[in-house]
């Protein structure tokens, strides 16, 4: 039972490259979500779905997209990287609201 | 807007001290809070939520609707509890937000 996965690890990348953050949980959780964590900051709510299908913005969403196809994944995808997109990335999983299983994230640099 | 503050980012405290993580939440209505933990090299996960109300490795919280706070507390602190402490709360249907987090450091 591998829980939440998220990869890369780590990612540099140039202004204006795109890329997409993968996703994959193996729990069958209906709730998925994607955080940004900024140095010092907290966790803030980027995109989030309820189920495969559905997907809804959070507090900070303009910059990225995301896609909900399988119950498993819920890939990020950064479209004309800007460096204020550097940020660690955190997926997260819950059957509901109350209780999120975290990925170990992505840290991402945009130089 | 609903939000979560926590007004301290750093908290050191001695080892066998009591410790209080502060939360303070905006919340039209009855809110439902929780405590996220990242220890060291670990991923975030639920520390408690305030409707269980329940002690975990002996950390209480306690919603305190007249003062819209959700205080995280221990009586004696243990050098493991050094780590990031998150307070968070349902926004909505579906949202979990946070706030910016207290970073504790127990010392020796």
């Amino acid at each position: 039972n591998a829980g939440v996965t998220q990869t890369p690890k780590f990612r540099i990348l140039k202004i204006g490259q795109s890329m997409t953050l993968q996703c994959t949980q193996d729990m069958n959780h209906n709730y998925m979500y994607w955080y940004r964590q900024d140095p010092g900051m907290g966790l803030k709510l980027i995109y989030y779905s309820v189920g495969a299908g559905i997907t809804d913005k959070g507090e900070v969403p303009n910059g990225y997209n995301v896609s909900r196809s399988t119950t498993e994944d819920f890939p990020l995808r950064l479209e004309l990287a800007a460096p204020s997109q550097t940020s660690v990335y955190f997926c997260a999983s819950g059957l509901g609201r109350e209780k999120l299983f975290f990925g170990s994230g992505t840290q991402l640099s945009v130089l | 807007a609903q939000r979560v503050t926590q007004p301290e980012k750093l908290l050191s405290v001695f080892k066998g001290a009591p410790v209080e993580l502060k939360c303070n939440y905006s919340y039209s209505g009855s809110p439902e809070l929780f405590w996220y933990v990242q220890y060291s090299r670990q991923r975030l996960q639920l520390l408690l939520r305030h409707i269980s109300r329940e002690s975990i490795k002996g950390f209480t919280a306690d919603l305190n609707k007249g003062e819209t706070s959700f205080h995280l507390k221990k009586p004696f602190a243990q050098e493991e509890d050094s780590a990031m402490y998150y307070c968070a709360l349902i926004q909505g249907a579906q949202k979990l937000v946070f706030g910016q987090g207290t970073r504790l450091t127990i010392n020796p």
